[in-house]
């Protein structure tokens, strides 16, 4: 069955700093990965996805994701932090099922202190 | 105007009483889902539909029922409220794998 883990619940960095959130996903193919911010009193928004291709995935933001299978991980990175990145981070990927519905990890809340 | 609009965006309500969540959509998506969001617990799948005649259950979906209208339009409804149905409420559809969400909605059941 397909599970995503995000080990992290909560992370604090200072303006400025680099980041990275850790994700890990259980598949067993193939994924196709995603990764969503929600702000508070926000909806998910869509920063990067992985479908297949190039593993180093752009996305909006000035984040990045790098996707390595041989440690079934989707790691976030920002190399510079803004006040404005506080937010709560979900890692997901698509189900397997006929749903294709997306399986979400428990969430990484990130503080960012002046 | 967004893409993917879901109403109330709050809403408070008492045990026992039948409420309905509203989504509607502009993106021209056949797929739609809910999904409920509860702290610690990320997203879980409680309905979704490909069409306005393919609708299914999803992960959590006992206590809850929808109806496609339209291929714009998927509402949840919550038949008799219970408190344990205190969550932020999802709407999204889907294209070629990727899902686009609305802003939620936010369901108190006192």
């Amino acid at each position: 069955a397909q599970s995503v883990t995000q080990p992290d619940i909560h992370i604090t960095v200072s303006e400025g700093a680099s980041l990275e959130l850790r994700c890990n996903y259980s598949y067993g193919a193939t994924p196709y990965l995603f990764w969503y911010v929600q702000s508070p009193g926000q909806g998910l928004q869509l920063l990067l996805k992985y479908f297949s291709g190039d593993t180093l995935v752009q996305g909006i933001k000035g984040f990045e994701a790098e996707f390595k299978r041989s440690q079934s991980s989707f790691n976030l990175r920002k190399p510079s932090v803004h006040w404005s990145d506080a937010a709560e981070y979900f890692c997901a990927v698509v189900s397997r099922t006929g749903a294709n519905n997306l399986f979400f990890g428990t969430g990484t809340r990130l503080t960012v202190i002046p | 105007d967004a893409d993917v609009t879901q109403t109330p965006r709050n809403r408070i309500t008492k045990t026992g009483k039948r409420i309905m969540l509203e989504c509607s959509q502009t993106k021209g998506h056949d797929r739609m889902y809910w999904y409920r969001q509860d702290p610690g617990l990320g997203l879980r799948l409680i309905y979704y539909s490909f069409d306005v005649k393919d609708i299914n259950k999803g992960e959590i979906s006992d206590g809850y029922s929808v109806s496609r209208q339209a291929q714009a339009k998927f509402s949840l409804s919550l038949e008799s409220a219970i408190p344990n149905q205190t969550a932020l409420y999802f709407c999204a559809t889907s294209d070629r794998g990727t899902q686009h969400f609305g802003d939620g909605t936010r369901l108190s059941i006192l």
